[in-house]
């Protein structure tokens, strides 16, 4: 029974597209993460999110935006989509005190061709 | 600069082998996670020790946070924990992972 729900679990999009990847939790975390996986990195760090704030961004490119309509969601909108942004995403989330474990969803395969 | 460095980066065992996983983080700092990731891809914390030993089954964590070092020790290897196995660091709640350790483990 996860709690924490990536949706869709793989995604093909077209080149230039714009795609939408979702992200709950039902574990009451405040704190909500956004990482990247690809084939010629390892885990990368994207964004965390606090009281649906944004609080770190280490992605250079404008085209990837967090939204948070909800305590519990993180949805990830990528725009003006390219092969290079072809990579699993992880969505995870953690209590917001300063030590404590972070949990981690599935993952959304996205690849673009 | 690297926050997170992991030794070996690749691991081939015979099963019922031992493994010791190294990572050495470059900041005192440290809130230190201990991940596997599935061949499938799917990504399982197996400790949060930001010091001292924690055991779980066949798998000890040790983090010496004066040091800037944790290991992660594998007894009697089997084929079923093949797989990718990341150290990280949490930065302001946020992990930094190293590069990881690949663990093929032969029957």
């Amino acid at each position: 029974d996860p709690k924490i729900i990536q949706k869709p679990k793989y995604l093909v999009a077209v080149t230039g597209s714009e795609k939408i990847l979702i992200c709950e939790q039902y574990l009451g975390h405040n704190a909500m993460y956004w990482y990247r996986q690809s084939a010629k990195k390892p885990l990368e760090f994207m964004f965390s999110y606090s009281y649906q704030k944004l609080m770190d961004n280490q992605t250079a490119s404008s085209r990837f935006q967090p939204q948070s309509s909800k305590k519990n969601h993180l949805d990830l909108q990528i725009t003006a989509l390219k092969p290079d942004d072809s990579a699993t995403y992880f969505c995870a989330s953690s209590p917001l005190r300063v030590n404590t474990e972070v949990f981690f969803g599935k993952g959304t395969r996205l690849t673009v061709v | 600069g690297q926050q997170v460095q992991q030794s070996p980066a690749s691991l081939v065992l015979q099963e019922g082998e031992n493994a010791e996983l190294q990572c050495n983080f470059s900041s005192t700092a440290t809130r230190l996670q201990w991940f596997y990731q599935h061949p499938g891809g799917r990504l399982v914390s197996l400790f949060y020790n930001p010091s001292g030993t924690k055991h779980t089954g066949r798998l000890t964590s040790t983090t010496v946070t004066n040091e800037r070092r944790s290991s992660l020790h594998i007894s009697s290897s089997q084929t079923t924990d093949s797989g990718t196995y990341f150290c990280a660091r949490n930065n302001n709640n946020a992990p930094r992972f190293g590069a990881g350790t690949k663990l093929s483990v032969k029957p």
